[in-house]
């Protein structure tokens, strides 16, 4: 079955230490993004990639960074310098041909203490 | 900056009770509107794609129709399992990203 994978689905990391999402997709799509969702709020664009090897800021990029080697995969990390890392965080893709429809992951809960 | 509202922020209804949730948007150029479903703890999972004034799209119990301001999701006759958060998003003319809204809340009672 094709779809988008994302681990873990639960994540606890202490203040201070990096922490690295996982994403993985195999629909053949270019574009993957990264959203953050926090309760009452829509969903925030982090990180998007249209292509491999390319990649440019969201909405709210500060603290995070990406990488894009492979079309299937975009993991995300969350750095120490984000001041407010716990939040549900939701990876997606789409095709660049089909009106950019997004498809969204399961989703990772981060909880930072 | 493309702008998504959505209202209500919850809707409470009875088994049966047909109602509509609204999206407000305000987007340079729109090339699409987007609704989803999303369950708790979940990702949302698409629903409908509109792309000009008049469209209409049906699933089910769910109706997506589109204006050049608005967009309305009519839940027609609703079933304990439509519960659930209904999120809207705008694509612009220059965007490969999306615009969301908050989201509306529905529960459905039997």
């Amino acid at each position: 079955d094709g779809g988008i994978t994302q681990s873990p689905k639960y994540l606890f990391r202490k203040e201070g230490q990096n922490v690295t999402l996982s994403c993985e997709q195999n629909l053949n799509h270019d574009a993957m993004y990264w959203y953050r969702q926090d309760p009452g709020q829509g969903l925030r664009l982090i990180y998007y990639s249209q292509i491999v090897n390319d990649f440019q800021k969201g909405d709210i990029a500060e603290g995070y960074s990406v990488s894009r080697e492979k079309k299937e995969s975009f993991p995300l990390t969350v750095t120490s310098a984000q001041k407010n890392p716990t939040a549900f965080y939701l990876c997606a893709s789409s095709s660049r041909t089909n009106s950019y429809e997004q498809y969204f992951g399961p989703g990772t809960r981060l909880t930072v203490t | 900056e493309d702008q998504v509202t959505q209202s209500p922020e919850a809707l409470r209804l009875q088994e049966g009770e047909s109602s509509s949730l609204n999206c407000s948007y305000t987007v340079s150029g729109l090339r699409g509107l987007f609704w989803y479903r999303q369950d708790p703890g979940k990702g949302p999972e698409f629903l409908f794609t509109l792309y000009s004034a008049g469209e209409e799209k049906e699933k089910e119990r769910l109706k997506a129709t589109l204006t050049k301001k608005e967009s309305f999701l009519h839940i027609t006759a609703p079933k304990p399992e439509d519960s659930a958060t209904y999120l809207c998003a705008v694509r612009g003319l220059n965007d490969y990203k999306l615009s969301f809204g908050a989201g509306t809340t529905v529960t459905v009672r039997a």
